[in-house]
Order: C-alpha cells, then structure tokens, then sequence
C-alpha cells in the first residue's frame, strides 16, 4: 500500500531560519506528489506539486526519487508561514500525518 | 468567488442517530471527494466520484454512503453514527482527472452524543 511518511509533528524555528520540512513516499513508478497547507482557521489548500516545478511563497519541493523523498524547504522562514503541512501522494491524495511548522519572531 | 462550500460547519447527532453532510461546488468540477479526519490525523479518503461513477475506498465502512444528484452537490449520509464517527468531514473537487490540485471545503466538524 502507498504510505506518506512525515517524521515532525512539530518544527519550531525562528524567523529567517530555513526550513526543511522532510516526507518520505512509497510508490515505485513515478508518484504525484503534493504539499498542502492549512493555516490557521482556513481550509486545506495547495501549496505546490512536483509536477509543476514552481516556487510558491518561497518554499520549494525537490523530487528525489533515489531516496523516495520529497522535502519542503525554504530559506527565510516568515511569521506568516506558521501552518500545518501536509505531503501528499497520488490522485486520491494519501496523506502523511502532517507536520505543524511554528516560526517564532 | 468559486469555491467549496459544506453545510453545516458543525453537526451534533446522537448515536444511531442518522446524519448528512452536505457539499457544494461552484467550480463545476467532475470530480468530488469526501475525506474523514479525525484530531490529529491526517485526512483520510472515504470516497469519490468522478461525474456520477462512485468510488468507495476498500475500508470505508458499509455505515457511511454518498450522493451525488448533480455536478454540484454532494452528499455524505452516516447511517447509524457511532461515537468513533466523530470527526471533521471535508468535501474536496478537482477539475478533471483524480490527479490534478484538489480543492476544499472548510469542512463540517461531526460531533456524535
């Protein structure tokens, strides 16, 4: 079965620290892969997806099918990126346990 | 705006007691999704449709059914909620295939007595 693995609960950094939140896949073939955020009091959105290649808010994704991962990073950590974050594989969205990213000033 | 919208926000039932959740879509996207999440766990797919073909997910249980009477609404019916039914339920759509960028609901949170 396909598995999304988010090893942090909880990441806490201070503001313009960089961040790396990790995932970890299992799918053999060539996964779709997302990011999804909830901040706080609003719905789940798309932050980005591989297939895409973009730079969203400054955070990006980098497929590495080798060790099957797919780490959230950006290099200045904002207040504002406070959230929960979830990995994502696959059309039908497996998700991983999330991770909640809290940036102190 | 286009958007998701679930009704209601919150939901309180007995236990036995019949349910539905309600969902709508602006987008007119072909492809609907409802996910259970329950506190401090990841959303998990219960089932889709994709136009009016329905997808149940292998360890959804019988107890939980859905509608779709048309591309805009969906409906998520519990039949005899249990206590370990509750749970934030969100509707989610995507424009054409089950890969493209999904888009929620703010999610109806379940509340069972």
């Amino acid at each position: 079965a396909q598995r999304v693995t988010q090893p942090e609960k909880l990441l806490s950094v201070f503001k313009g620290a960089p961040v790396e939140l990790k995932c970890n896949y299992s799918y053999s073939g060539s996964p779709e892969l997302f990011w999804y955020v909830q901040y706080s009091r609003q719905r789940l959105q798309l932050l980005l997806r591989h297939i895409s290649r973009e730079s969203i808010k400054g955070f990006t994704a980098d497929l590495n099918k080798g060790e099957t991962s797919f780490h959230l990073k950006k290099p200045f950590a904002q207040e504002e990126d406070s959230a929960m974050y979830y990995c994502a594989q696959g059309g039908k969205l497996i998700f991983g346990q999330g991770t909640e990213l809290s940036v102190k000033p | 705006d286009a958007m998701v919208i679930q009704n209601p926000r919150y939901q309180v039932t007995q236990f036995g007691k019949p349910v539905t959740l309600s969902c709508s879509q602006t987008l007119n996207h072909n492809v609907m999704y409802w996910y259970q999440q329950k506190s401090s766990q990841a959303p998990k797919l219960l089932f889709h449709y994709y136009d009016k073909d329905f997808n149940n997910e292998a360890d959804t249980p019988d107890n939980f059914q859905s509608r779709r009477p048309n591309t805009s609404f969906c409906f998520l019916d519990i039949r005899s909620p249990g206590l370990g039914d509750a749970a934030m339920y969100l509707c989610a759509t995507s424009r054409v295939g089950i890969a493209d960028t999904q888009y929620f609901g703010p999610g109806t949170r379940l509340t069972v007595l």
